[in-house]
């Protein structure tokens, strides 16, 4: 398909680590994002990774690429009830001549 | 700086009615989108903007215009409401340093109901 895939809702406890997928269609893509958005409040970029990059960590964040099966993670460590919020995961796609390609975005809610 | 302002943060409009958003970047960006979102769907572009007097349609451009006289203002139409335009608003903008590719700065929305 032509779209960007996510799983609409995640639920962890507190503490525990979360992940979140996402598949992506463009094998040319050169950038691939992830955004935060908390509630009434628009995104806000979370971390990016460079499709040469295999994997990028960044404090609690980790994100891993495999670009052969174009599949893209985001792990939260310790996960906290800070961090409920939707997760987007976004695409570059055409050689960046076209916008971004968001995905549906996944619900994380986190039990305390 | 402000980043990404809109005005209204909410609005009500009736059936028909007409309305303009206002979207305006403070970063001297070259690129700026429109953007609604709606529970399940995610985030559809309307339209989206490479530069000053230069507009293009994205996914969802029916029932929308939009205009970009100034490089910091992007501006998006409503002429005929239709309780199918119910939907959260976003603004973003973006610099043009890898085309299109790159980080989107994102406004904090507005919330428009179409009775």
């Amino acid at each position: 398909g032509e779209d960007v895939e996510q799983s609409l809702f995640l639920s962890v406890r507190e503490g525990d680590s979360s992940v979140i997928n996402c598949t992506y269609t463009d094998s040319s893509s050169t950038y691939l994002y992830w955004y935060k958005q908390e509630p009434g409040a628009g995104l806000q970029l979370l971390t990016y990774i460079f499709s040469n990059m295999d994997m990028k960590q960044d404090q609690r964040l980790t994100v891993l690429l495999n670009k052969k099966d174009k599949h893209l993670s985001l792990r939260i460590a310790d996960t906290q009830t800070g961090d409920s919020a939707i997760y987007f995961c976004a695409e570059s796609r055409n050689s960046g001549n076209t916008p971004l390609v968001f995905g549906k975005g996944t619900r994380l809610s986190v039990i305390a | 700086n402000a980043g990404v302002t809109q005005t209204p943060k909410f609005r009500v409009l009736k059936t028909g009615q007409s309305m303009t958003l206002l979207c305006a970047q403070d970063m001297n960006h070259e690129y700026m989108y429109w953007y609604r979102q709606d529970p399940g769907m995610g985030l559809r572009l309307i339209h989206y903007s490479v530069g000053e007097g230069t507009t293009a349609k994205g996914e969802v451009p029916d029932g929308y215009n939009v205009s970009r006289l100034k490089k910091q203002n992007f501006l998006l139409g409503l002429e005929s409401a239709a309780p199918s335009q119910t939907s959260v608003y976003f603004c973003a903008s973006s610099p043009p340093l890898a085309g299109l590719s790159v980080e989107q700065f994102f406004g904090p929305g507005t919330r428009l109901t179409v009775l």
